[in-house]
């Protein structure tokens, strides 16, 4: 069974500071990875989806990266805003390409002016 | 492309009562999918369609939901005999897969936050 853990689960930083967050998958046999950002009570904005075969992509200020064989992925945010503050999540879809992604629970971010 | 939209936002009802969800994914995506979603943690696969099949069911999907999309548009998600510990934001997410099985970003709705009294 695929579990996916992102730590920390909150994270806090002041403006204008470069961050990463992680996600670890326990089952590297995976399809693709997305991530994700949600504001509250909202639903989930996909930012950044590498495939299995790739090794990183980017968009704008953001780096995903993937690491299939240690089951890790990373998001860098460089020059963090006030505005990036929000929860992060991790999704893995498995090899089978079927249709069920495991996410994280999260790591919530909070970016102080 | 108005996106992934859900209907109604918020559903508040008494325990023991049946609630229907609605979902209208992006037009041209033939996969469907539904999640739920409790405070503080991602959300959590129900199931999903590829066109009209429903080729995956979650062992959270108990006997009490089910899920339906006919003519492989929108969907629904219905649930009876709501208990308390339904309350949850449900959500619905869309996709492309191509005919060689390569699926594209999955964009995910507003969602339906259920309330059981």
């Amino acid at each position: 069974k695929q579990e996916v853990t992102q730590i920390p689960a909150a994270l806090s930083v002041p403006e204008g500071e470069n961050l990463v967050l992680n996600c670890s998958f326990t089952d590297s046999a995976i399809y693709n990875l997305q991530w994700f950002r949600q504001d509250p009570g909202k639903g989930l904005t996909s930012l950044l989806l590498i495939q299995s075969s790739q090794r990183e992509q980017t968009s704008g200020r953001l780096n995903a990266s993937l690491d299939k064989s240690s089951g890790r992925s990373t998001l860098y945010i460089a020059a963090s805003q006030p505005g990036d503050s929000a929860t992060y999540l991790c999704a893995v879809r498995p090899s089978t390409n079927a249709g069920k992604s495991t996410f994280g629970d999260g790591t919530t971010l909070t970016v102080k002016p | 492309d108005t996106g992934v939209s859900q209907n109604p936002r918020h559903k508040i009802t008494k325990r023991g009562q049946n609630v229907t969800f609605r979902c209208d994914p992006i037009s041209e995506h033939n996969r469907l999918y539904w999640y739920r979603q409790t405070l503080g943690q991602g959300p959590e696969f129900l199931t999903y369609f590829q066109n009209e099949a429903q080729l995956e069911k979650s062992r959270l999907l108990s006997d009490r939901f089910s899920a339906e999309r006919p003519k492989g548009s929108f969907s629904t998600l219905e649930i009876q005999r709501t208990e308390q510990g339904d309350s949850a934001m449900y959500l619905c997410a869309s996709s492309f897969s191509t005919s060689r099985g390569e699926t594209d970003t999955q964009y995910f709705g507003p969602g339906t936050r259920l309330t059981v009294l």
